[in-house]
């Protein structure tokens, strides 16, 4: 079973709409969660993190923890063609050090 | 610039040749962790290294793979007899403190020719 699961995609959204990216992780041990964008050829660029169950927002971006379900999401709103890109999810568990586990990512693309 | 910086950006070697990819954390993380990531498949963690010390190296192949991070200058991370196989983007992050927000630097593409 991997740490960090992602649907791959692709998901496709109308610009100015919701776009929602879910990620699942196996262990409930892990503490802190984040999300990355890449853009196709370039680095991981961090967009949230968050660390605690609920709602943590920022801009357009919202991040979204249920630790019960083991389930982190982001919901990007207002959806820009510029948000086109692949979204990385990333858990940290404290008991293997500072080991990031990343997903394999989804793949968004913004329809103008 | 401040951000985590990595060079050199794109590096070609022979087979059975070395390879060694160099990171600068952000200003003042002491932190520093390497990454691989292949076309189309996430990024896998390799070794986890502060100033002077290794702490986790448990993604990082035993043979040929090595890292440090020396109290003056940057990370390096070394590639020894490189394969065709060790073509990929090698990416460097740090990090503030333990178990918090890690930042990434551009990104190495190595190509094993």
């Amino acid at each position: 079973q991997k740490e960090v699961e992602q649907n791959s995609g692709p998901l496709s959204v109308p610009e100015g709409a919701i776009a929602s990216l879910n990620c699942t992780y196996s262990d409930r041990v892990s503490q802190s969660f984040f999300w990355y964008r890449q853009y196709s050829g370039k680095s991981p660029e961090l967009i949230m993190s968050i660390y605690s169950n609920g709602d943590k927002e920022d801009g357009r971006f919202t991040a979204q923890l249920n630790k019960a379900s083991q389930y982190v999401s982001l919901l990007i709103r207002d959806s820009q063609p510029s948000d086109s890109a692949t979204y990385l999810c990333a858990v940290n568990k404290r008991d293997t050090g500072n080991q990031f586990y990343f997903g394999t990512g989804t793949s968004l693309t913004v329809i103008p | 610039n401040a951000g985590v910086m990595q060079n050199p950006r794109h590096l070609v070697r022979r087979r059975g040749q070395e390879a060694r990819l160099r990171c600068s954390p952000m200003k003042g993380h002491s932190h520093v962790y390497w990454y691989r990531q292949l076309p189309e498949e996430g990024l896998k963690f390799m070794v986890y290294l502060q100033k002077e010390n290794i702490i986790d190296e448990s993604g990082m192949p035993k043979e040929r793979f090595s890292a440090e991070f020396p109290k003056e200058g940057p990370s390096i991370l070394r590639i020894q007899q490189v394969v065709r196989g060790d073509s990929a983007a090698y990416f460097c992050a740090s990090s503030l403190t333990a178990n918090y927000e890690q930042y990434f630097g551009p990104g190495t593409r190595l190509t094993v020719t």
